[in-house]
């Protein structure tokens, strides 16, 4: 399988800050990554796909990049509708797996 | 537009056969490249993934879970079906069911449904 790592598990930030939330691959996926957020009770909701791409509806100030063993998620300003968790998806081979999360918190 | 939406048990008994099925509409799981797939959360921890079945009845597993997982799909009632035997209290999560195209992305997401195993 491969693993997924996200970095930091928490992140305690303001808002309008800058917010960058790492995913590492343990083998090479190309760009075959997501990202979701997930509010608390809720199901998880798409923001990037192919690792850069921006899923309809989603605000501009998220965006993603990265490719091969290494991802990034931005938030340019954070917003108070951001604070929530975060999670990585690969779909570069089964089975799919998920990083641990990375919540994001009022500091 | 999509929709999904899972149900079935919210409390089994150790060792039962879990039975979640994911009603959905807004789109065919007769299309190309359609396939629904299962993926559960435990309280307070991380999404994983367990199946998926695609529009050619092709099917994958979680290799952990593939012994006690089966997948199911009933395109005239725009139903998939998930059925984990052995319920453990460990198996205690959210369930949810997603659409997504070639098994890449999930685009859009049941509510899920909390299944708790209690004696």
């Amino acid at each position: 399988d491969i693993q997924m790592t996200q970095s930091p598990s928490t992140l305690s930030a303001s808002v309008g800050d800058r917010v960058i939330i790492t995913c590492r691959a343990s083998q090479s996926i190309s760009g075959w990554l997501a990202w979701y957020q997930q509010k608390p009770g809720k199901a998880p909701k798409l923001l990037i796909y192919d690792a850069s791409s921006l899923e309809s509806g989603v605000p501009s100030r998220f965006s993603g990049s990265g490719s091969g063993t290494e991802f990034t998620l931005t938030i340019s300003s954070l917003q108070p509708d951001d604070f929530a968790t975060y999670y990585c998806q690969q779909y570069n081979s089964y089975p799919r797996t998920f990083g641990q999360g990375t919540k994001v918190e009022v500091k | 537009q999509i929709t999904l939406k899972e149900s079935g048990p919210t409390l089994v008994k150790p060792t039962q056969t879990l039975t979640v099925t994911c009603t959905f509409s807004g789109f065919s799981l007769s299309a190309s490249g359609v396939g629904v797939g299962w993926v559960r959360q435990p309280p307070g921890k991380a999404l994983e993934w367990l199946a998926l079945i695609y529009w050619n009845d092709d099917k994958r597993y979680n290799p952990s879970l593939s012994s006690r997982l089966t997948v199911t799909k009933d395109t005239s009632k725009n139903q998939v079906v998930l059925t984990m035997t052995n319920m453990d209290p460990m198996d205690t999560a959210t369930y949810y069911c997603g659409h997504t195209i070639l098994a890449r992305k999930f685009d859009n997401w049941g509510q899920g449904i909390l299944v708790t195993v209690s004696p």
